[in-house]
């Protein structure tokens, strides 16, 4: 079965700083894809950004890049700059096979400071 | 182009009872699917619906219940709420034409539903 870990359930950063917020994930499919959303105390995720298991390169979206690494299962995001408004939950999900279900992380909590 | 909408934003209701949620996609979205956001589950999956039908189903009781209309709206459904079915409800939508498109999945801002 599919699985996405989160291990860091909070993380700091002080604001320009980059942040990097870990994800590593679990399937037997040959063919899948990653995604990273930001969910702000209103409650609405925010797509951030996708990473196809079958990509080449990274993706980046603006500040957002994701570190993938496919032999060690992980798929980090790296968030370049922290502004303060980047505070709220992140979590990594991953789209199983022939199907528009998505399986989520337990998400991390990041807090950016002055 | 407007986003996913979902109605209401907000809903009390007491055990026993029955709510219907309602999610528009963004236009031109065929594919809408449903999660439960819980502290305690965290995000779960559903349900979705492609075309009208029901593509996929989460591991939820009889009691969650979705359908599709053919302009892509949705619904869900809860009958016989418990306490445990207090929760953000977020509905998702893309273009999926086909099962296994990698297309993004764009949420609305989730009804938040209380059960007393």
């Amino acid at each position: 079965a599919q699985k996405i870990t989160q291990t860091q359930p909070g993380m700091f950063v002080q604001e320009k700083e980059a942040v990097t917020l870990d994800c590593t994930y679990d399937t037997s499919d040959p063919s899948y894809g990653l995604f990273w959303y930001k969910q702000p105390s209103s409650g609405e995720m925010i797509f951030l950004i996708y990473q196809g298991s079958y990509d080449q390169q990274n993706a980046t979206e603006g500040r957002y890049s994701l570190n993938f690494q496919k032999a060690r299962k992980s798929a980090n995001l790296v968030i370049s700059a922290s502004q303060l408004g980047d505070s709220a939950m992140y979590f990594c999900a991953m789209r199983e096979l022939y199907t528009d279900k998505l399986i989520f992380g337990t998400g991390t909590r990041l807090q950016v400071f002055p | 182009k407007a986003g996913v909408t979902q109605t209401p934003r907000y809903l009390i209701k007491t055990r026993g009872q029955q709510v219907t949620l309602s999610c528009s996609p963004i236009s031109g979205h065929r594919s809408v699917s449903w999660y439960q956001q819980t502290p305690g589950q965290g995000l779960q999956f559903l349900f979705e619906y492609f075309s009208e039908t029901q593509r996929n189903k989460g591991n939820f009781p009889g009691r969650f219940s979705g359908r599709q209309f053919s302009n892509s709206r949705s619904e869900m459904n809860v009958s016989t709420l418990e306490l445990g079915d207090s929760a953000l409800y977020l509905c998702a939508s893309s273009l999926a034409a086909l099962a296994g498109d990698t297309d993004t999945q764009y949420f609305g801002p989730g009804t938040r539903l209380t059960v007393l």
